[in-house]
């Protein structure tokens, strides 16, 4: 079976602070990409950064980094300087390739950003 | 480049009756996926198309489900004699062809079944 599991139901900071969001996911194919997707109060989806599973460096999108680990299958989150549009659901989730390219998901972290 | 649109954004209807989603992809993406959301819960895989054709349907998608993509481009999404169970947010999705290409998701389509 292949799943995601974000362990952290809810996290709180302050602006401006860094925060980190945990996950961790169970496959037995070599070949995946990973993602971090947002879904803010609005409902809509949106990709906040991707990582190719055959790439070693963790990627990097603005204030969005990731700690990608593929031994212990981790994939986790960091968001440095926080804001107040970073409010959200986040949701990790990967997919395999090649093939449907279907996205499994998390059961997600709600991030909430305190002024 | 107006994003994946849906219609109707809400939807309440009773139990038993036939409820249908329609999805619009952003235009040229082949791929077309629609997803399933609950409260408190990240989005399940339900099916996924191939330009018209429809490759792969999850468990999920009971028979009481059917979902078409005529000419390669909109998609619906129906629900036959709608349960409490099925109350959710039904998401769509497209994709370019390309393996790895990014999803990008629709704002949903909410389902409360009374």
């Amino acid at each position: 079976a292949q799943t995601v599991t974000q362990s952290q139901p809810e996290m709180s900071v302050q602006e401006a602070e860094t925060v980190t969001l945990s996950c961790t996911y169970d496959t037995s194919e070599n070949n995946y990409y990973l993602f971090w997707y947002k879904q803010p109060p609005s409902r809509q989806m949106i990709l906040v950064i991707r990582q190719e599973a055959y790439k070693q460096q963790n990627a990097t999108e603005n204030r969005f980094s990731v700690n990608f680990q593929k031994a212990a299958k981790s994939f986790s989150l960091k968001i440095s300087d926080s804001q107040l549009g970073d409010t959200a659901m986040y949701f990790c989730a990967f997919m395999i390739f090649p093939g449907a390219q279907k996205l499994v998901f998390g059961q997600g972290t709600r991030l909430t950003i305190n002024p | 480049d107006t994003g994946v649109s849906q219609d109707p954004r809400h939807k309440i209807t009773k139990r038993g009756q036939n409820v249908t989603f329609r999805c619009d992809p952003i235009s040229e993406h082949n791929r077309l996926y629609w997803y399933r959301q609950t409260l408190g819960q990240g989005p399940e895989f339900l099916t996924y198309f191939q330009n018209e054709a429809q490759l792969e349907k999850s468990r999920l998608l009971s028979d009481r489900f059917s979902a078409e993509r005529p000419k390669g481009s909109f998609s619906t999404l129906e629900i036959q004699r709608t349960e409490q169970g099925d109350s959710a947010m039904y998401l769509c999705a497209s994709s370019p062809h390309s393996s790895g290409n990014t999803i990008y998701f629709g704002e949903g389509s909410w389902l409360t079944v009374v």
